[in-house]
């Protein structure tokens, strides 16, 4: 069973730029999270969704930040416009959720994606 | 604002010895975490602490949520090159789903 993916690994763009991060969480996962570390601070929480609908996004930093879960399936994270401060690595992590009549939270996270504005 | 501390920072061990790592909040937290993450990866979680006072083992690692549970550690039995990596400690908020705030972490290396 594939992991949780996000693309692309790696991106560098210009301040004032967009940039458009995808997380496909593991097939079946309801629920969805956006995390971020900044360099030098713990990693943390951006928001959540649940199949396609945002549960928490008490941690999105500003209206630059835009996610969306079209579907229910993956989610994109777009920064528009980037600024120095966005950069860092952003995490996406996927749980299942209510299954067989158990919750099964456990999330899995992906590599994430490593941003640079510069 | 919930903040988690860990300590040490950094950690550098010959392998075979023991340690341990701890976490500690001023806030009470529903449940406990324990991810560790190697470079270029994402966390993977190691452990679920619930009940406060819970001791938790997984072959040579043990966990224990305090009986407050504001706090916890992890302790490693004689530590292998393979423990070597970014462990985190992250606390669950029961009234927000399954939002977590995440320790800062503690950078272990075990030395061959």
């Amino acid at each position: 069973e594939a992991g949780v993916t996000q693309f692309p690994s790696h991106s560098v763009i210009e301040k004032g730029q967009t940039v458009t991060l995808r997380c496909d969480p593991i097939s079946g996962h309801d629920n969805l999270y956006w995390y971020r570390r900044v360099m030098g601070k713990e990693i943390k929480f951006l928001l959540h969704f649940v199949k396609e609908s945002k549960q928490d996004e008490s941690g999105m930093p500003n209206n630059r930040f835009l996610a969306e879960r079209t579907g229910g399936t993956y989610s994109t994270l777009k920064v528009q416009p980037a600024e120095l401060e966005d950069s860092g690595v952003y995490f996406c992590a996927s749980s299942q959720g209510l299954a067989g009549g158990w919750w099964r939270n456990e999330q899995f996270f992906g590599p994430g994606t490593r941003l640079t504005v510069l | 604002t919930q903040l988690l501390e860990q300590s040490p920072q950094f950690l550098s061990i010959q392998e075979g010895e023991n340690l341990t790592v701890y976490c500690n909040s001023s806030s009470v937290f529903s449940s406990l975490q324990w991810y560790r993450q190697e470079p270029g990866e994402g966390p993977v979680l190691l452990v679920t602490v619930v009940t406060g006072g819970e001791v938790k083992k997984l072959k040579r690692l043990t966990f224990q949520f305090g009986d407050a549970r504001k706090d916890s550690s992890l302790h490693i039995t004689a530590a292998q090159p393979g423990d070597t990596g970014l462990y985190l400690c992250a606390g669950g908020l029961k009234t927000s789903y399954d939002k977590v705030i995440f320790g800062p972490g503690t950078s272990l290396s075990v030395i061959p």
